[in-house]
């Protein structure tokens, strides 16, 4: 099984927008809604920002939002700060019952 | 607080085995499922497995071809993740990860333990 493919990095200027895509197949991304987005600063834990396509866990800014169309999922980023700058990883629940994580997104911010 | 500590680091030799244990504190042990990841050096995170507690459930990912055990301890509250047959592409810093069962993602994780795989 291949992992969802997201670019390797995107970068952008402070208070601009930036979105990160996550291209799976219908046996992951495109199977259900159970697409989530996690962002990871290095020495840190993953920490959950988008639950279900487009659903924000408590605490977490609105700056963040998701969305899906058929096998890609997508996560933008409004408003960007510096502290953004990350790695992002889209997952997915998949057809085989397991879980995949997307390729990674570095965000730069400039 | 929810918590799950993980073991130290662990520096092994091509061919052997490394066991990882992940103590959860903070919530009813039985009740969620544990993750395995990890992230090699500079590459992206990788699903691993899956346990549920109670050890009824347990999932791989297809990559590790069978190479990957897991136990449950619920007198302890631990769960160990042991990976054999390593090579220097196991390197990496292993995480385990907490899911509500059903909810499909992880909202706690260990601190990571690194493994090297070194001759």
């Amino acid at each position: 099984q291949s992992a969802p493919t997201q670019p390797a990095s995107v970068s952008g200027s402070p208070g601009q927008s930036i979105t990160i895509s996550c291209t799976g197949t219908s046996s992951d991304v495109g199977r259900s809604d159970h697409v989530f987005w996690y962002q990871h600063h290095p020495g840190k834990t993953p920490k959950l920002i988008i639950f279900d396509v487009n659903n924000r866990p408590s605490g977490i800014s609105n700056r963040f939002s998701g969305s899906k169309s058929g096998n890609t999922a997508s996560l933008t980023i409004s408003g960007l700060q510096a502290e953004d700058e990350a790695d992002y990883y889209c997952t997915s629940y998949t057809s085989w019952n397991t879980y995949v994580f997307g390729t990674g997104t570095k965000v730069t911010v400039l | 607080q929810v918590q799950l500590v993980q073991s130290g680091a662990e520096v092994k030799k091509p061919g052997a085995s490394v066991r990882i244990s992940c103590k959860a504190s903070g919530y009813t042990f039985t009740s969620y499922y544990v993750h395995w990841v990890r992230q090699a050096p500079g590459q992206g995170l990788q699903w691993m497995a899956i346990i549920d507690p109670t050890g009824v459930v347990t999932k791989f990912a297809e990559k590790f071809g069978g190479r990957v055990s897991m136990t449950s301890d619920t007198s302890t509250g631990t769960v160990y993740m042991e990976l054999s047959t390593l090579t220097s592409d196991d390197t990496a810093v292993y995480y385990c990860a907490r899911e509500t069962p059903h909810t499909f993602f992880f909202d706690s994780w260990g601190q990571g333990t690194l493994v090297t795989v070194s001759s």
